[in-house]
């Protein structure tokens, strides 16, 4: 079945530094991507999605990379503010319904 | 433009009771999925409806039921309630046609004591 797994279950980022967060996936049928944002207390939030005929997609401060080679996708965020203290989940879907499935999350914590 | 919504915000029973969720989604969307977010993990997928059938069912047991009406929205079931059913129960919608991104709610803390 698939899993999916987050290399890191804390990351502990300087104000300003940037962010990587990285994910990886084991179902090579996979073919949609998403990572979400989670603060405490509230429901996942939508950060940017990829699908598996990309390799790099650039949002607003947020670039995610996609390596289907190594079944890795990554997000990186850009001059890490205190608003992106979270926890980030990877979400990956491999079926025609969009089924998501979650890795454990990576707590970022920004630190000034 | 409201996203997806989900009532109650929280709300606690006790073991062997019965609890019904609800979830309004994002307007324009037509497709509800349900997860249950344990804490300190990912939310693991419990169903999906499209169409007011249920399309895909993830790894649990029939105590967990739904439903999806005409308009949409949907509820989730859970008999016969477990302590191990304690958690943040989230609604997510999504449009079936382009499958795209799934926006979620804020979530139900359920707890049962």
């Amino acid at each position: 079945g698939e899993s999916v797994g987050l290399h890191l279950p804390t990351l502990s980022v300087q104000e300003g530094d940037n962010s990587i967060i990285n994910c990886a996936y084991s179902n090579s049928a996979s073919d949609y991507f998403i990572w979400y944002k989670q603060e405490s207390g509230k429901g996942p939030q939508f950060i940017i999605d990829i699908r598996s005929n990309m390799d790099k997609r650039q949002g607003q401060r947020v670039t995610v990379l996609l390596n289907k080679t190594v079944k890795h996708l990554s997000l990186q965020i850009a001059a890490t503010q205190p608003g992106d203290s979270a926890v980030y989940f990877c979400a990956v879907s491999g079926d025609s319904w969009g089924k998501l499935q979650f890795g454990a999350g990576t707590q970022v914590v920004v630190t000034p | 433009d409201a996203g997806v919504t989900q009532s109650p915000t929280h709300l606690i029973k006790t073991r062997g009771q019965q609890v019904t969720l609800r979830c309004s989604p994002k307007s324009g969307h037509d497709t509800v999925s349900w997860y249950q977010q344990a804490l300190g993990q990912g939310p693991q997928f419990i169903f999906q409806y499209y169409e007011e059938e249920e399309r895909q069912r993830g790894n649990f047991p029939d105590r967990f039921s739904g439903h999806q009406f005409p308009n949409y929205s949907s509820e989730l079931n859970v008999n016969a309630l477990l302590l191990g059913d304690s958690a943040l129960y989230l609604c997510a919608s999504s449009l079936r046609a382009g499958r795209t991104e799934a926006f979620f709610g804020q979530g139900t803390r359920l707890t049962v004591v």
